[in-house]
Parts: C-alpha cells; structure tokens; sequence
C-alpha cells in the first residue's frame, strides 16, 4: 500500500461537467496540501490542510473547492473549468506543517475540453 | 516571496557519468527539500536539507545556507535517474508554504 494514493488517475472533463479528485494518504500525517503542476512550470501551492482545518487558499478561483472531511482524506471538486486549468493535480501529505518532509501521491492528469 | 532557481534547466548524461545539480534561492529558509519526479509524474522526496550534507546510496546533497545554495550529487548515473529534479524551500514556520524551482530535467542516456 502506498502511502498517499490518488483517484482517477487521468481526468477528461468538459467544461461544464462537476467532477471530483480524491486523495488518500496512510501515513498518519496531519497536514494534506494540493499542488497543480502545468506544463514548463514549477509545481504551485493551491491548498493547505492542518488538522482538516484549512490554512491556505493560493487564490484560487472558486471552481475549485477543496473538502478535507479527515486528516486521512482531502478531496477537490471540480466544476465549470477552464481548457487552461488542464494540468496534473498533485496531492502530498506531511506530518505537521510544510516545514515537514512532504510525500507525493501519484497525480491526477485532468484535461479540460 | 522566495525566488528558487535551479540549474541547469536540462542535462543529458550517457550512464555511469556524475552530476551535479544547483539550486539558488534570495532569501533564508528553514526548510529545503530535494525531490525528483519520474517520467509517469510520481514526486519522490530525496532529502529534507536545510543545511549540512547527507548521502543517500548514490545520491548526496549539500546546502549551504548562508551562502543561500544547495548542491545535489548524482553519482553512477543510471537510466531510472531520469526524470525531473525539484529543490523546494520554505521558512519554516508552521503552515509556511514550500516554494518550488523550475526543476533540473535530466536525461541518462545508456
């Protein structure tokens, strides 16, 4: 079992469509973080979670919401996209603040129609 | 905010060569975190260095953060090396933000 798990793995979505990203970590972790990584450029901070309480919003625009029910569980819905929000999602998890070694999921490959 | 830059932006090796990877950031940090990103987009987590120099088999990192730098050795390179090499800073500070370079995309050839 791998220690932060992401589902689907690859996402196509038209633009109207509401969809969900789900992460799942196993490591006992307390704080969960997403990260969007566009083609040719570094990996940017959207979200932070500390104890399924969130401590950072990147200004993010609001068709992207994020849902942490638990320390083990963060979620992203998604709705009314943009073909330029196409890009890999990527969920980490540490086990207190940033200031902690962060662990990978796998990423979800999200393309926006 | 902190600026990171890494260097070089691409490196192609034949397998067996050394490297030596750069990264540069403008302000101190507290945290600084190595990480490298293979071809199907999965980020592993090499060192967590805000100073000092560690060894990991083939791979040693260095940082010197009063000098505002961190140095990651690839030794024996091999094809699995390829990928994507990360530096990540930050304060430090609960909650404080990493903040992450360009990458180091490198290429063993064999």
């Amino acid at each position: 079992e791998t220690g932060v798990t992401q589902t689907p793995r690859h996402l196509v979505m038209g633009m109207t469509n509401k969809k969900s990203l789900k992460c799942e970590q196993h490591l006992g972790h307390n704080a969960m973080y997403w990260y969007k990584q566009s083609a040719k450029k570094p990996l940017e901070l959207m979200f932070v979670y500390n104890f399924k309480e969130q401590t950072e919003n990147n200004s993010v625009p609001s068709r992207f919401s994020p849902e942490c029910p638990n320390s083990s569980h963060l979620f992203l819905h998604l709705h009314t996209l943009q073909p330029e929000d196409s890009a890999l999602y990527l969920c980490a998890s540490s086990l207190g603040g940033s200031a902690d070694t962060q662990y990978f999921g796998p990423g979800t490959r999200l393309t926006v129609l | 905010g902190i600026q990171v830059e890494q260097s070089p932006p691409d490196l192609i090796l034949q397998e067996g060569a050394n490297s030596t990877l750069r990264c540069n950031f403008s302000d101190s940090v507290n945290n600084l975190q190595w990480f490298h990103q293979n071809p199907w987009g999965q980020l592993i987590n090499l060192f967590y260095i805000p100073s000092g120099t560690k060894q990991n088999g083939r791979l040693s990192a260095t940082t010197v953060a009063t000098e505002r730098y961190s140095l990651l050795y690839i030794s024996s390179s091999q094809t699995t090396d390829s990928g994507v090499y990360f530096c990540a800073v930050g304060p430090g500070t609960s909650g404080s933000r990493l903040t992450f370079g360009e990458g180091t995309q490198l290429t063993v050839n064999p």
